[in-house]
Formats: C-alpha cells, structure tokens, sequence
C-alpha cells in the first residue's frame, strides 16, 4: 500500500512554462514533505520542503504547496528550464517514526527548448 | 573526497553469492541509510542507522543484512544474492534528528544479479 502516490509518470513541458508535478498521501500523521531532484546516474538532491504546518513554500522558481485536507501537494516550477529535466520524487515524512522518508514512484519531467 | 561516496558504482554478480556494497560519508552525519530504487516504486527503505552499533530495518530488509562499527561507514550486505535484489542501490546521510530532514545521497550502485 503506497503511502505516498506520484500519479503520473511523466509530464512535458515547453521552456519557459510552468511545469506542475502532483503528489497525494494517505497517512495524515506525516508532518514532513519533501521533493527531490535525481538526474540520471547521480543520487537524488534535496530541492525544497514544506511543514505541515504551512500551505505554501517558496525557494526562487520552485515553490511547493500543502493541501492538507486533500493530503495533496504540488511543486510548481516556473520559469521551466531545459536543466529541469530529471526525475521529481515527493516523499514525506512523521516525526514520531525518526523522520524516515516514504517516497513516492517519481515524475519524469522534460522541458523542450 | 568529501561528501558522500559508494563503491562500487556497478557490480553483476550471480545468484546465490554474496555480496556487499560499501558507503563512506565524511561529514560525521549520525543518521545513514540504505535505499532501493525500482521503476514503479521510486525509493524503498530497506535499512537505517541513527549512530554507531545502532541500525533497524526499514520498509523492504529481507534478504539484506548491515552493520555500521564506524559512525562513516554503512556497508551493506546481500547474504545470497537473488534475482530480485537486482536494482539501483542509494546510500544517503543526515545530520541527525533536524526538522528539515534534509538527506543527502550517494551516487548510487546499481546491481545485477543474474
């Protein structure tokens, strides 16, 4: 059972648009969230996270927001950039259990110049 | 090299053997983990450590095995290695219980097991 869900798999964006990657959760304990980035043959990197105690948090042209009644959260990126193109993976994360991260299945995201 | 480092980057070994993939952080991070990355699956847990001679299983330990002597080394150990076990395999470290939970990984290992 996927505490954390990426719906989908991959999104197309053209330069210079705002690419929009989706995450949904299921268990209201998490009180963390996070994205990271992962370009092919290299480890994830932390890009931006967000409390549960916030709605919105923004980093330059990456800003996430936290629907908690909808256990759902966003990442917007905008202006969208060719270097953007990687693997988004959303994960969260519960205080009470040290704070391991549940990730989910990643979005492959593409920005065409 | 600082930072985080595994070795090694690529390794095919058949079933039944064992083996054992190595993660060194320089950073003196107390909290190590070990992840696998699966298409469809994104990254699973199968181990982690809060500090030195401490370690507990995460989501998916079956048929793994870990030990961490010193607070800059996780080595991880596939006892007898199956087909399923073939995967991309992450180190990754954090500062110890931070709000911000940031994790920052290693280059990973990916793994056949044929």
């Amino acid at each position: 059972d996927q505490q954390v869900k990426q719906n989908s798999p991959s999104l197309s964006v053209q330069e210079g648009r705002i690419s929009i990657l989706n995450c949904d959760y299921t268990n209201s304990m998490f009180d963390y969230f996070l994205w990271y980035k992962k370009y092919p043959a290299e480890g994830p990197t932390f890009l931006i996270s967000i409390s549960s105690i916030k709605d919105k948090n923004e980093d330059g042209r990456f800003t996430v927001f936290l629907n908690k009644s909808a256990k759902h959260l966003s990442l917007h990126i905008v202006p969208s950039q060719p270097g953007d193109s990687a693997v988004y993976f959303c994960a969260a994360s519960r205080m009470d259990s040290s704070y391991k991260l549940i990730f989910g299945s990643g979005t492959r995201l593409l920005v065409r110049p | 090299d600082a930072g985080i480092t595994q070795s090694p980057r690529y390794k095919i070994t058949e079933t039944g053997r064992q083996v054992t993939l190595m993660c060194h952080q320089t950073w003196s991070h107390s909290y190590m983990f070990w992840y696998r990355q699966d298409l469809g699956h994104g990254l699973r847990l199968i181990y982690y450590s809060a500090a030195a001679d401490i370690t507990d299983k995460g989501e998916v330990p079956d048929g793994y095995v870990v030990s961490r002597s010193k607070t800059e080394n996780f080595p991880l150990t596939l006892e007898s290695a199956t087909r399923s076990q073939t995967s991309v395999y992450f180190c990754a470290s954090r500062v110890g219980r931070n709000r911000v939970n940031e994790q920052f990984f290693g280059p990973g290992t990916r793994l056949t097991v044929l």
